[in-house]
C-alpha cells in the first residue's frame, strides 16, 4: 500500500537557520505530493504541492522538489523565522484517486521549533 | 469569507454518551472528510463523502457515524462504541486531487 515517512521530531533550530525536513514515499505510478502545515491549535493548511516528477512546489519561502528516482519530497527553507514553528505533514495522493482525496495518505508529522 | 466551520471547538463527554461534531462548508466542494489526529500518529481517515447522500468508511470508521443530507454539511457522531474517543477531530473538504481545506478542529475529551 501507499505510505509516507517523515523524519522524527521535534526539530529545533535557531532563527535564520537553513531547514530541511525529509519526506520519502512508497506508491505505485506517479502520485501527487503535498506539504501541509499545522499551527498550534489550528487545522492544516496546504503549504505547497507538486503533481509530477521534477516539479518544484514553493510558497512562503518554502520549497520542495518531486524526486521520482529517490521517491522523495524534502521540504526546505533558506532562513527560518520563529513564526515558522508548527507541525509539517507530508502527504501523497495516488495516481488513480478518482478526483477526490479518498486515498490521501499523510506522514506522521514533524514538529518544528524555531528559537529566537 | 469562504471556509470550513467546525463546532464546538472543545467538547467534553461522559463515557457511554454519543456526541455529534458539526462541520459546515461554504466552498461549494463536493467532497468532505473527517480525520482523527492523535499525538505522534498523524491523521487517520474516519469517513469521507464525495456526493450528497453517499459516504464511505475510511481506515478507522468503527464507533463513528456520519450523514450527508446537504452538500454543505457533514456531521460526525462519536458513539459510545468508540473505545478511545479522546482526540482532535478535523473536518476537510476538497476541490481537487489532494488539495484539502481544513476546519480548525474540535477537541473531544472523555471524562
Amino acid at each position: 500500500g501507499n505510505s509516507v515517512t517523515q523524519m522524527e521530531g521535534p526539530v529545533t533550530l535557531s532563527e535564520e537557520a537553513f531547514l530541511t525536513i525529509n519526506c520519502t514515499y512508497t506508491a505505485t505510478g506517479y502520485p501527487s505530493l503535498f506539504w501541509y502545515v499545522q499551527y498550534p491549535g489550528e487545522g492544516l493548511q496546504l503549504l505547497l504541492k507538486a503533481t509530477k516528477a521534477d516539479d518544484k512546489g514553493s510558497n512562503k519561502g518554502f520549497e520542495a522538489t518531486y524526486r521520482k528516482e529517490t521517491t522523495s519530497f524534502h521540504l526546505e527553507k533558506g532562513s527560518v523565522q520563529v513564526s515558522d514553528s508548527a507541525v509539517y505533514f507530508c502527504a501523497l495522493s495516488p495516481m488513480y484517486s478518482g478526483g477526490g482525496a479518498d486515498g490521501l495518505t499523510f506522514g506522521k508529522g514533524t514538529h518544528l521549533i524555531i528559537q529566537p | 469569507d469562504g471556509g470550513i466551520t467546525q463546532s464546538p471547538k472543545y467538547l467534553f463527554r461522559k463515557e457511554g454518551q454519543n456526541v455529534t461534531l458539526s462541520c459546515e462548508q461554504n466552498l461549494n466542494h463536493d467532497a468532505m472528510y473527517w480525520y482523527r489526529q492523535d499525538p505522534g500518529q498523524g491523521l487517520r481517515l474516519i469517513y469521507y463523502s464525495q456526493i450528497v447522500n453517499d459516504f464511505q468508511k475510511g481506515d478507522i470508521a468503527e464507533g463513528y457515524s456520519v450523514s450527508r443530507e446537504k452538500k454543505e454539511s457533514f456531521p460526525l457522531t462519536v458513539t459510545s462504541a468508540q473505545k478511545n474517543p479522546t482526540a482532535f477531530y478535523l473536518c476537510a473538504s476538497s476541490r481537487g486531487i489532494g488539495e484539502l481545506f481544513f476546519g480548525e478542529g474540535s477537541r473531544l475529551t472523555v471524562l
